[in-house]
């Protein structure tokens, strides 16, 4: 079965512009994860989306926000971009937050701000 | 919340000796603990992972030890290889909760 779809795969965008990444998840998989990767700093919990709903939040600032859609697609937001945003970002599904299943990544999107 | 720690974050090794990394947890109410391995341009992967009724699982080559009294975890990789070269993770979460990685452990093999 098909995995876990991100796009787009690269992206540079300038200081100060915002910037929107998808995430299909995994057919079946109803939560869906974001994280941000940064050398030296691991894999960054962002938040969790469960049937259109948050679930869980990470410690990013309020420029980074997200949603999901009744199909289970997430996207994630980030506005007025800081050089410091420029990582690997992650996007994972999994069966939902109630449950202890591994989740499953995706490629990931690298954001380059310039 | 959960915090990870994970040690070392830098490992190298010969081909055909043993590796093991380490992690604790501060949550004693974790009880879903897995293992991803992440290959250069690509996201982690998930390899093992083990449950808190359960103090040792093995999956050929690879094994994951959980003490909950201590709270801390242990990927142990036997007979490695070149491909086992890569980044590993750690992670650790309670159902209906975030989870938390460690930093990361680069472990280099060489023949």
């Amino acid at each position: 079965k098909a995995g876990v779809t991100q796009t787009p795969r690269y992206l540079i965008k300038t200081r100060g512009q915002q910037v929107t990444l998808s995430c299909s998840p995994i057919s079946g998989h109803r939560s869906v994860s974001w994280y941000q990767q940064t050398p030296g700093q691991g894999l960054q919990f962002l938040f969790e989306y469960f049937s259109e709903t948050q679930r869980n939040k990470g410690n990013f600032p309020g420029r980074f926000s997200g949603r999901q859609f009744s199909n289970s697609r997430s996207e994630m937001n980030v506005s007025t971009l800081e050089l410091g945003d420029s990582a690997l970002y992650l996007c994972a599904s999994s069966v939902g937050p109630g449950t202890n299943y591994g989740y499953t990544f995706g490629s990931g999107t690298r954001l380059t701000v310039v | 919340g959960e915090n990870v720690e994970q040690h070392p974050s830098t490992l190298s090794v010969q081909e055909g000796d043993s590796a093991v990394i380490k992690c604790t947890y501060s949550d004693s109410a974790s009880n879903y603990f897995p293992w991803y391995k992440q290959e250069l341009g690509k996201g982690p992967q998930l390899i093992i992972d083990i449950r808190s009724n359960v103090g040792e699982k093995k999956d050929q080559r690879i094994a994951v030890t959980l003490n909950k009294t201590a709270k801390h975890f242990s990927l142990h990789i036997t007979e490695t290889q070149p491909e086992d070269s890569a980044v590993y993770f750690c992670a650790a979460k309670e159902a209906g909760t975030a989870l938390i990685f460690g930093k990361g452990t680069t472990l280099s093999v060489s023949s």
